[in-house]
Parts: structure tokens; sequence; C-alpha cells
């Protein structure tokens, strides 16, 4: 099956900063790939998603890119605020999902 | 109600019981997939049905682990002769796009203690 590695476990920036959350894959046939922010003790909720054939998304602050040949795809949250703390997780998707294991980010006021 | 609805929230239970988690997805969604999720880790795929039908039962442990969804709506997830092992948050999506396509959405997630 898909493996999806996610780096860094753990994020802590000041806040205004950028936050860059990165995620690799090994299936060349995954072709969606959403990116989840869960808050402590609630639900994973989609923030985010981009499909094979696009190369960058964009949402306000929260920016998605993807390299299909490397196999790549990074979540960029410009001037971060406090309620962005979170842990945000990244997945690629076939028919099924595989999720990173996720990467805390604090942000510090 | 609106979104996906797992229960019971919480189960403790001792080691060789038998449980039964219950997933009610959102009305309409035909996709519904089962993860389990450690503390610390990312939700690890478990089955994904497709109406009625398990598509993918492959990140199924063991075949102490079985789930079901006769009517292509609600789904019960069963562990038979649970160990310490089985203790995570077990979690429930639905989806309105099969294939993999689609935003998944997620209920609150039924946490299992195995004593």
């Amino acid at each position: 099956g898909e493996n999806v590695e996610q780096h860094p476990s753990t994020l802590s920036v000041q806040e205004g900063d950028s936050a860059v959350i990165k995620c690799t894959y090994s299936d060349s046939a995954s072709n969606y790939f959403p990116w989840y922010k869960q808050e402590l003790g609630k639900r994973p909720q989609l923030i985010i998603d981009i499909r094979s054939n696009v190369g960058e998304k964009k949402d306000q602050r929260i920016a998605v890119t993807l390299n299909k040949t490397a196999k790549h795809f990074s979540l960029h949250i410009t001037e971060t605020q406090p309620e962005d703390s979170a842990v945000y997780f990244c997945a690629a998707s076939m028919d099924q999902f595989y999720f990173g294991t996720g990467t805390s980010l604090t942000v510090i006021p | 109600g609106a979104g996906v609805s797992q229960t019971p929230s919480n189960k403790v239970t001792e080691k060789g019981k038998y449980v039964e988690l219950r997933c009610d997805p959102i009305s309409g969604h035909t996709a519904l997939y089962w993860y389990r999720q450690s503390l610390g880790q990312g939700p690890e795929f478990l089955i994904y049905f497709q109406g009625t039908g398990a598509a993918d039962d492959s990140g199924l442990p063991n075949d102490r682990f079985f789930a079901v969804r006769p009517e292509g709506s609600v789904s019960t997830l069963k562990i038979q002769r649970t160990e310490r092992g089985d203790s995570a948050m077990y979690l429930c999506a639905s989806s309105p796009r099969q294939g993999g396509t689609g935003e998944l959405f997620f209920g609150e997630g039924s946490r299992l203690t195995v004593l």
C-alpha cells in the first residue's frame, strides 16, 4: 500500500511567521492530496486539498504545492496566528486515504 | 444530526472480550472509512466501504477485526478477543464521493481501552 511520510513532527513558530510542513508519498497512482487539521480532542477537519493535475492551490493564508515527479507535497501557512496551533495531517489517496504521522504546530504569541 | 455519529464515545473492556463500535455516516454518503488512531500518530487505515461492500479491507490488522455495512448506511466495527494493543481511538469517516477523491467527514471517534 501507500506510504506517506511527514516532517517535521513538531514545529514552533512565532506569531506572524510562516510554517511549512512537508510530505512524501510512495505510490505514483495517488491522485488526491488533502490536509487535515486536528485540534486537541477534536475530529480531523479538511483545510485544503490538491489534485494531481494541479501544482499549487491557495486559500487565504494557506497554500499547498505538489510535485508529482518527486512525489512530495507541502503545506504553507503564512502570517500564523495562535488559533493555527493544532496537529496537521497530510494524506495521499487513490481509493482509500493514507495519512502521515502528523505535525504538531505551536504558534507562540 | 448532520454529522457523522459514532457510538460509544468511550468503551472500556477487559482483555479477551468482544466489542462493537458503531458509525452512522452523513445521509447520502456512499463511501465509509474506518481508521485507528493511537496517541501521537496519524489515522491508520482499516477498511473502506463503497455502499454495502468492503472495497478494501487490507488495513484490518488480523482476523479478530471485522466490519459490516449491511444496508449501505450504518457500519459496525467488530473486534473479537480484544487485546491491550487494540486500545486506541477508532475514527469513522464518510465521503460523498467514491474512489478516495472527496472530503472525509470524521466522527468524534470511539475511544477503546482494553484493560
